[in-house]
């Protein structure tokens, strides 16, 4: 069956550094790849769509990359701060307009100053 | 800036009770979709739905769920017969250009 992994349900690192966030997939080759950002007892956020056919989508301070060989996605934040603390999620999806989304159980990143 | 918003916020309901969640999607996006988050689990699929139909669900959308579009702006999720597994945050989003725009999200709790 389709599965989605987020590398760590937790990741803390220093105000200013790079977090990165990994996403991996099995049984599924997805049309694009998608980042949430989701806050206590908040619906999710979308930050960035990565396509099949892309291999890197930045947006000021993220960057997301997409290996299909691999079948993983990185999610970069660059100069992190506080604000950036929150759970984010991987999301993948098929071809058709309305296609079924799976989303990833999320890592829950913490900024500390 | 136009936003999905999700009545009620809050749903008490006894088991064998029948809910409705209510849905307004930004009005210009043609598809919407529901899911369902469990305290402390993941964002779950639910249904998918485009031009009055039901495009893709997922197994938990069994016979006791369903979903209908009854004025061109409501988009609602019934539950027939509350079980005690279906509380959860329950979360509306339509669709821009492969962009889903989340509702604040229901929060239904079956007694």
């Amino acid at each position: 069956s389709q599965k989605i992994e987020q590398n760590s349900e937790a990741l803390n690192i220093q105000e200013g550094k790079t977090a990165t966030l990994t996403c991996n997939y099995t049984n599924y080759s997805p049309a694009y790849l998608q980042w949430y950002r989701q806050d206590p007892g908040r619906g999710p956020v979308f930050l960035l769509l990565i396509r099949e056919n892309e291999k890197e989508k930045r947006k000021e301070r993220l960057k997301v990359t997409f290996d299909t060989t691999l079948k993983q996605s990185l999610f970069h934040i660059t100069a992190s701060q506080p604000a950036d603390s929150a759970t984010y999620l991987c999301a993948l999806a098929g071809y058709s307009s309305a296609s079924k989304i799976i989303f990833g159980s999320g890592t829950r990143l913490s900024i500390r100053p | 800036e136009p936003e999905v918003t999700q009545t009620p916020s809050h749903q008490v309901t006894q088991m064998g009770q029948e809910v409705i969640l209510r849905c307004v999607p930004i009005s210009n996006h043609l598809y919407f979709y529901w899911y369902r988050q469990i305290l402390g689990q993941k964002v779950e699929f639910l249904v998918s739905f485009y031009n009055n139909e039901i495009s893709e669900k997922s197994e938990i959308f069994d016979d006791q769920f369903s979903v209908e579009r009854p004025d061109g702006s409501n988009f609602t999720l019934k539950i027939r017969s509350t079980k005690l597994e279906d509380s959860a945050m329950y979360f509306c989003a339509s669709v821009d250009y492969n962009e889903q725009f989340f509702g604040p999200g229901t929060r239904l709790t079956v007694l």
